[in-house]
């Protein structure tokens, strides 16, 4: 199966700056790798994708990398607000039936 | 806006007991899974149907069976629960290759 390696478990950074996550998988059959936004009491919902024939992807705001030879992928905000604060997920999937392993989770948290 | 719906949102229940919960999606998707998220947040999958047939079952205890009577639905009946069941189930669903799995809003168990 699939490990997802997620660090840090919490950022804490000043509105206006960048923050980064990074995430590590093993399986090298894997090839597609969402980011999840969770909000407390809310469902994990999808910000940003990337597939393994890529190597960068953005949308408003966000950063994807993926770094196949590594086994590496790494999510980027720039010009975090407030409403950014949240718990972060990167998942793998390694399956034709888009079977996720998450990682353990990011808490961001943005203050003013 | 939620497609997948999940009931009941909480259940709180005693040691032994069976609870069942429900989830149905409206996106026309062929694919459905149970994940669990525990206290501190770890999100896993448990089971995944792809047109009522089951095609992903990770290591869960036998207590747990999944059910599903067509493609937009899918059961989950927890026999004589214990403490540590206690967790949120997501329901989920999406296609069934590298594309976007959306979640529902989740049952809170409880178990006392």
């Amino acid at each position: 199966g699939e490990q997802v390696e997620q660090l840090p478990s919490i950022l804490r950074v000043q509105e206006g700056s960048s923050a980064s996550i990074n995430c590590t998988y093993e399986n090298s059959a894997s090839n597609y790798f969402p980011w999840y936004k969770q909000e407390p009491g809310e469902n994990p919902k999808l910000i940003i994708d990337i597939r393994s024939n890529m190597e960068r992807k953005q949308t408003q705001g966000l950063i994807v990398l993926l770094d196949k030879k590594a086994k590496r992928f790494s999510l980027h905000i720039t010009d975090t607000q407030p409403g950014d604060s949240a718990m972060y997920f990167c998942a793998a999937s390694d399956s034709g039936y888009n079977k996720l392993t998450f990682g353990k989770g990011t808490v961001l948290l943005v203050s003013p | 806006e939620t497609a997948v719906f999940q009931t009941p949102n909480y259940h709180v229940t005693q040691v032994g007991n069976e609870v069942s919960f429900n989830c149905k999606q409206t996106l026309g998707h062929d694919t459905m899974y149970w994940y669990k998220q525990d206290s501190k947040k770890l999100l896993k999958i448990m089971f995944s149907y792809n047109n009522k047939q089951l095609i992903v079952n990770e290591t869960v205890p036998r207590r747990f069976s999944p059910q599903s009577s067509d493609k937009a639905h899918l059961n989950l009946r927890i026999k004589s629960v214990e403490p540590e069941d206690s967790a949120v189930y997501l329901c989920a669903s999406s296609y069934p290759r590298d594309t976007e799995v959306f979640f529902g809003k989740g049952t809170r168990l409880t178990v006392v």
